[in-house]
C-alpha cells in the first residue's frame, strides 16, 4: 500500500544537526525523495536516493535508507535559520507509473 | 525557462461559485500532477495527467472536481459549486517523460479561499 509517515515537528538550535525521519510501507519503492517547502511557496526537491543505495551525501545533507525497516532519514549538518521549513518525504510506490506519494511533512524550526 | 506557472496565486470565491485553477508545466514536461494541501495537513495527491489523458484520478473527489490537460494550453483544475471545505492550497507539478527518477517540479501554488 501507499503510506508515508513522518513526525510533525522538530526544533533544533542553530549550528546543531537536524535529523528528520520517515517510514514508508511499499518495499518495492524505487526512488525516495526529500522535498523542502518554505512558507508560502511550492515544494523544491532537495535530494533523492535510489532504492539500491544505503546512503547519499550532498554537502550538508545526508540521506540514509534502511530498506529492511523501510526507514528513510535526512540529516542536515550545521543547521541554519534558513533551513526552517517543512520537509516532505516522498516515494514512488509500485504501480506501473510514476505517481509520487508524499508524507505529511515535518516542520523544522531552527532556534538562533 | 519559467518553471511551472500557476495562476491565479490567490482566488476568493463564495460558496456555490466555480473555481478554475491553471497550470502551465515546464517546457518539455508532458506529465502534470495536482496536489491539495489543507492547513496543517500534508500534500494529498489528486490527479495525474498526460496530454489529453487522465492517467490516475484516484485522489479526486467524485463530485464537483474535474481536471484536464488539453493538447494545447495549460492544465485546468475545475471545482464547481465550491464549499468552505475546498479552501486549500492547490499545487501543480510537472515532470518530463519517464526517465527513471521522477523528479517533480512544483509551481508556487494557488490558494483558494471560499467565503
Amino acid at each position: 500500500g501507499e503510506d508515508v509517515e513522518q513526525s510533525l515537528f522538530l526544533s533544533v538550535r542553530e549550528g546543531d544537526s537536524s535529523v528528520i525521519n520517515c517510514t514508508y510501507t511499499d518495499s518495492s519503492s524505487t526512488y525516495l525523495y526529500w522535498y523542502k517547502q518554505e512558507p508560502g511557496a511550492g515544494l523544491q526537491l532537495l535530494t533523492y536516493i535510489f532504492s539500491n543505495m544505503d546512503m547519499k551525501q550532498d554537502q550538508r545533507l545526508t540521506v540514509l535508507l534502511n530498506k529492511k525497516d523501510k526507514h528513510l532519514s535526512l540529516r542536515i549538518a550545521d543547521t541554519q535559520t534558513g533551513d526552517s521549513a517543512i520537509y516532505f518525504c516522498a516515494e514512488i510506490p509500485s504501480g506501473g507509473y510514476q505517481k509520487v506519494t508524499f508524507g505529511i511533512g515535518t516542520k523544522l524550526q531552527v532556534i538562533p | 525557462n519559467a518553471g511551472v506557472m500557476q495562476n491565479p496565486r490567490h482566488l476568493v470565491r463564495r460558496r456555490g461559485q466555480e473555481a478554475r485553477l491553471r497550470c502551465s508545466p515546464m517546457k518539455g514536461h508532458s506529465h502534470v500532477y495536482w496536489y491539495r494541501q489543507l492547513p496543517e495537513e500534508g500534500l494529498k495527491f489528486m490527479v495525474y495527467l498526460q496530454k489529453e489523458n487522465i492517467i490516475d484520478e484516484s485522489g479526486m473527489p467524485k463530485e464537483r472536481f474535474s481536471a484536464e490537460f488539453p493538447k494545447e494550453g495549460p492544465s485546468i483544475l475545475r471545482i464547481q459549486q465550491v464549499v468552505r471545505g475546498d479552501s486549500a492550497a492547490y499545487f501543480c507539478a510537472s515532470s518530463p517523460p519517464f526517465s527513471g527518477a521522477n523528479v517533480l517540479t512544483f509551481g508556487a501554488g494557488s490558494r483558494l479561499t471560499v467565503l
